[in-house]
C-alpha cells in the first residue's frame, strides 16, 4: 500500500506570497492533518479535515487555511508569507474510526514539504 | 490536552534494553498514551499506544505504571536504526473527534552507540 505522498517536496518563495502544499493520503484514509515543524517550536499541530470538513484546529493565524477534497487528497494554503513560516510542514492520515478490540488510529506521516521564506 | 514531561535526551549501546520514561501526571480517563518517533529526515512514525494494561508489538513494549501517571516506553534490544526523537504524547478519545489531532512535546532524542 501506497504512504503518504506531498508534494513539493522543497518549495522557495519570498515573503508577501502565497504558497499551497498538496497531500495524498494512504487509500482509504478518511482523516488528514497537517503540522508544521520548527527547530524553535517543535511540532504543532495546524489542522484536521475529516469527509472533507476542518473538524480540529490549532492556535495559527487565518493565514493558514486548507481544504479537502471528495477522494481525501488535502491542500493547506499560506498567504501573504513571513520569514517565520519557514519550516517543515508534515501531512499525515488516519482511519480515524474505532476498530473492534481498541481503537488504534495510528497517524502516517508523509515525508514532508521542506518550505523557505528569503 | 494532557501534558507530558520527557528526559530531553538519552543514550544507550546496541544491542541493549532502551527504557524511555514519560511523567503524565494530569492524566485524565479518557486519555490514551501514544508513543511516536521521528527518524532524522523523516516524518514520525507510530510506535505504540495504551490505556492502562501494558502492551507489546514487534517494534516495542509499553508499561504503564498502575496509577497511569506515567509509563515507559521499552526497546528490548537497540539499533543504530532506533536513533531517533520518541514523543510521548496523550490523546483524549472520548467522543471519538480527537482522533486527527497530536499534541507533541519536545520529545526525548535517543542517540544509540555502536
Amino acid at each position: 500500500k501506497a504512504g503518504v505522498t506531498q508534494t513539493p517536496r522543497y518549495l522557495i518563495k519570498t515573503r508577501g506570497q502565497q504558497v499551497t502544499l498538496s497531500c495524498s493520503p494512504i487509500s482509504g484514509h478518511r482523516s488528514v492533518s497537517w503540522y508544521q515543524q520548527t527547530p524553535g517550536q517543535g511540532l504543532q499541530f495546524l489542522f484536521e479535515y475529516f469527509s472533507e470538513t476542518q473538524r480540529n484546529k490549532g492556535n495559527f493565524p487565518g493565514r493558514f487555511s486548507g481544504r479537502q477534497f471528495s477522494n481525501s487528497r488535502s491542500e493547506m494554503n499560506v498567504s501573504t508569507l513571513e520569514l517565520g513560516d519557514s519550516a517543515l510542514y508534515l501531512c499525515a492520515s488516519s482511519l480515524a474510526k474505532a476498530r473492534a478490540g481498541g481503537l488504534v488510529n495510528e497517524q502516517f506521516f508523509g515525508p514532508g514539504t521542506r518550505l523557505t521564506v528569503l | 490536552d494532557a501534558k507530558t514531561t520527557q528526559p530531553n535526551s538519552m543514550e544507550s549501546n546496541e544491542e541493549e534494553p532502551v527504557h524511555l520514561p514519560c511523567n503524565h501526571s494530569t492524566i485524565s480517563g479518557t486519555d490514551y498514551i501514544h508513543w511516536y518517533r521521528q527518524l532524522p529526515s523523516q516524518g514520525p512514525e507510530y510506535v505504540i499506544h495504551g490505556l492502562t494494561s501494558n502492551v507489546n508489538n514487534r517494534m516495542a513494549s509499553l508499561a504503564i505504571a498502575e496509577d497511569r501517571k506515567s509509563s515507559t516506553l521499552i526497546l528490548h534490544r537497540a539499533t543504530l536504526r532506533d536513533a531517533a526523537v520518541y514523543y510521548c504524547i496523550l490523546r483524549d478519545e472520548a467522543g471519538g473527534t480527537s482522533y486527527g489531532k497530536l499534541t507533541f512535546g519536545q520529545g526525548t532524542i535517543l542517540t544509540v552507540h555502536p
